[in-house]
């Protein structure tokens, strides 16, 4: 069973759409993450939801939204989707003691 | 804030050498810290982590790390290199255990046969 996944794995779409990505965790952890890999391999905190509540919401451009249904799942929303918007995208969950666990990535690339 | 420096983007090393990925992190809080590995084209996986307790830790595939509180210092070091450990590695800090990871750029390590 996958501990944190998300779908899809791939995304290619056109500048000016919008889509989703999906992440699911089946750890019960109580803490959920986006993070945004950059082509250079960097990687930087997007948002941080603690019992589907935000917590942190970094410099991202509004047009990206998460929403949290529930503590299992945090999905990430683009609307008007730009050049700059590709890179790999990672949805983690953590809880204290148990670390934190990372799901496979999204690569988005907008053409 | 919290910040971590990984020292040298890039390391090669010849198969059966030591392995020496640096790190130097900045918190303000006794903190949590990780090494992760990502293989192309993959996720991340956790190596091992530090949060109390004995500061050598020791993780999976041979690799293990010394927290030195005096030096602000995680570095990651592996006895002898094999192929399959050519990946890019990253070194993590959080203040809690359950607040953001802040990352460092990464190092890319490559093994030389």
């Amino acid at each position: 069973d996958t501990a944190v996944s998300q779908t899809p794995k791939y995304l290619v779409t056109q500048m000016g759409n919008d889509k989703s990505i999906k992440c699911e965790q089946n750890l019960g952890h109580d803490t959920m993450y986006w993070y945004k890999q950059d082509s250079k391999k960097f990687l930087k905190i997007m948002f941080s939801y603690n019992n589907k509540e935000l917590i942190i919401n970094e410099t991202v451009p509004n047009r990206f939204s998460p929403k949290s249904p529930d503590k299992a799942h945090l999905n990430l929303h683009i609307n008007s989707l730009e050049l700059g918007d590709s890179a790999v995208y990672f949805c983690a969950s953590s809880r204290l003691g148990d670390g934190y666990t990372f799901g496979s990535g999204t690569r988005l690339t907008v053409v | 804030a919290q910040s971590v420096t990984q020292l040298g983007s890039h390391v090669s090393v010849s198969e059966g050498a030591l392995v020496l990925l640096r790190c130097n992190y900045s918190s303000s809080v006794p903190p949590y810290l990780f090494w992760y590995v990502q293989y192309p084209n993959q996720g991340l996986q956790l190596l091992l982590k530090y949060t109390t307790g004995a500061t050598l830790v020791k993780g999976i595939n041979g690799f293990e790390a010394e927290f030195k509180k005096s030096e602000t210092s995680f570095h990651l070091t592996k006895p002898s290199a094999h192929m399959s450990d050519a990946a890019e590695y990253f070194c993590a800090v959080s203040e809690s255990g359950n607040t953001p990871l802040v990352f460092g750029k990464g190092t890319r390590l490559s093994v030389i046969a």
